[in-house]
């Protein structure tokens, strides 16, 4: 089965400083990638998705991810965080040929007004 | 309406005891999960179902059976609740389309005493 690392467990950001996440899978096969997010106390929800295409993704609330297929990575990115994207973000891999989906430890992100 | 409903929202048991934890969907997705969160290691899968007829277990099914009632329903019981057991315990559903997006319930926070 494909695991999944996230490098960082805990980011400190000034606001409008930039942000990258890092997320590395190991899984040889054809793979679905995501990340979503944990605001305090609330689900998971979806920031954004790659399956094929263009292997840089725009999300929502101005995140992007780049999959570099080379470097079996997927970082989230967005040039100038806010106080309000203070949160949990989890990597997600998904083997196509089993549909089976990992999850990483998770990276908390704490911005500071 | 919420998509994922859990129920309760909170519960504190104690060893021993047997849980149930239900969730709920409108989604119209085959494909359910349960998932519990601990901190540091992110989501890890408990059982999945990919429609009523079909249980599967995930990487951490011991100490936990499920019930798909319905397309619509997936519960979860401890049948014997331990300390370790303490979570926070997660449904989602999916749609089995290319990608397997899940979409996630909000949660049950589950103490062990």
């Amino acid at each position: 089965a494909q695991s999944v690392s996230q490098h960082n467990h805990h980011v400190i950001l000034s606001e409008a400083a930039s942000l990258e996440l890092g997320c590395n899978y190991s899984y040889g096969g054809t793979v679905n990638l995501f990340w979503y997010v944990q605001y305090p106390g609330q689900h998971l929800q979806l920031l954004l998705k790659y399956f094929s295409g263009d292997p840089l993704v725009k999300g929502i609330k101005g995140f992007e991810a780049e999959f570099i297929k080379s470097k079996f990575s997927f970082n989230l990115r967005k040039p100038s965080v806010q106080w309000s994207d203070t949160a949990e973000y989890f990597c997600a891999v998904n083997a196509r040929n089993n549909n089976d989906m990992r999850f990483g430890a998770g990276t908390r992100l704490t911005v500071k007004p | 309406d919420a998509d994922v409903t859990q129920t309760p929202r909170n519960r504190i048991t104690k060893t021993g005891k047997r849980i149930m934890l239900e969730c709920s969907q409108t989604k119209g997705h085959d494909r359910m999960y349960w998932y519990r969160q601990d901190p540091g290691l992110g989501l890890q899968l408990i059982y999945y179902s990919f429609d009523v007829k079909d249980i599967n277990k995930g990487e951490i099914s011991d100490g936990y059976s499920v019930s798909r009632q319905a397309q619509a329903k997936f519960s979860l019981s401890l049948e014997s609740a331990i300390p370790n057991q303490t979570a926070l315990y997660f449904c989602a559903t999916s749609d089995p389309g290319s990608t397997n997006e899940q979409f996630f319930g909000p949660g049950t926070r589950l103490t062990v005493l």
